[in-house]
C-alpha cells in the first residue's frame, strides 16, 4: 500500500487566491514527521513545511499552513494568496521510526502534485 | 556558498560506462542520502548514510554503489549505465537531532542522460 497518497496530479489556481494541496498517509507509529517540499521548474527541492504528529496546532510558515488531521490521517498543504511564483511540483513526505522503533528512519515522498498559478 | 553541492550538475554517459555522481555538503550533518527522480514517480531512496562507518541500501540499490569518504562527502557510482538509468539525481543531508522533525535539505540536482 502507499504510505503516501496525493491523488492531485495537477491543479490550477487565480493568482491572490488560495489553494489546498492533499496528502493522505499511512501509518501505524504513533511518532511521526511529515514535510512539504517544494520543486521549481529549475529543478531543486525546497522544504517548505513540518508537522509532528504529536503537535496539536497546525504548522504554519508565513503563506504556507498544514491542516492536519490525524484521525482521517491527512496533511493537506494551504497555500495562501498564491503568487506566480508557487507555479511549481509540491511534495508530501513522511517520516517514521525505524522497524526497531529505536530512532527515525528515511523519508517516503508522494507522487507530487503540479500547481499552475494563473495571472 | 550553496550548503549541499552536486557535481556534475548535468552528465551525458554511454550505456556500459561508470560514472560518479559527487555531493559535499558544509551543513555539518551525519547523515546523507542519494535519491532518484522519475517522472510520474516522485523520489525513490537509492542509499543512505547515518554516519561515516554506516551505510544502507534503499528501495532501489541495484545497479548502484556509493562511498562515504569524510562527514561531508558522499558519492554515488554507476558501475555500468544502463538507459533506465537516466534520471535526475538528488542528494540530500539531514541532522539526526530533530527526531521525528528532522528535515531533510537537498542538493540542487544531476541531470543524467544514459544514452
Amino acid at each position: 500500500a502507499q504510505k503516501i497518497t496525493q491523488t492531485q496530479p495537477g491543479m490550477f489556481v487565480q493568482e491572490k487566491e488560495a489553494v489546498t494541496l492533499d496528502c493522505t498517509y499511512d501509518t501505524s507509529d504513533q511518532s511521526y514527521g511529515l514535510f512539504w517540499y517544494k520543486q521549481p521548474s529549475s529543478g531543486e527541492m525546497i522544504f517548505l513545511i513540518y508537522q509532528g504528529s504529536y503537535d496539536e496546532q497546525n504548522a504554519t510558515e508565513g503563506r504556507y499552513s498544514l491542516n492536519f488531521q490525524k484521525a482521517r490521517k491527512s496533511a493537506n498543504l494551504v497555500i495562501s494568496a498564491s503568487q506566480l511564483g508557487d507555479s511549481a511540483m509540491y511534495f508530501c513526505a513522511m517520516r517514521e521510526r525505524t522497524a526497531g522503533g529505536t530512532s527515525y528512519g528515511k523519508l517516503t515522498f508522494g507522487q507530487g502534485t503540479i500547481l499552475t498559478v494563473h495571472p | 556558498d550553496a550548503d549541499v553541492t552536486q557535481t556534475p550538475r548535468n552528465r551525458i554517459t554511454k550505456t556500459g560506462k561508470r560514472i560518479m555522481l559527487e555531493c559535499s555538503q558544509t551543513k555539518g550533518h551525519d547523515r546523507m542520502y542519494w535519491y532518484r527522480q522519475d517522472p510520474g514517480l516522485g523520489l525513490r531512496l537509492i542509499y543512505y548514510s547515518f554516519d561515516v562507518k554506516d551505510i544502507n541500501k534503499g528501495e532501489i540499490s541495484d545497479g548502484y554503489s556509493v562511498s562515504r569518504q569524510a562527514q561531508a562527502k558522499f558519492s554515488l557510482s554507476l558501475e555500468s549505465a544502463i538507459p533506465n538509468q537516466t534520471a535526475l539525481y538528488f542528494c540530500a543531508t539531514s541532522d539526526p537531532g530533530q527526531g521525528a522533525g528532522e528535515t531533510q535539505y537537498f542538493g540542487p540536482g544531476t541531470r543524467l542522460l544514459v544514452l
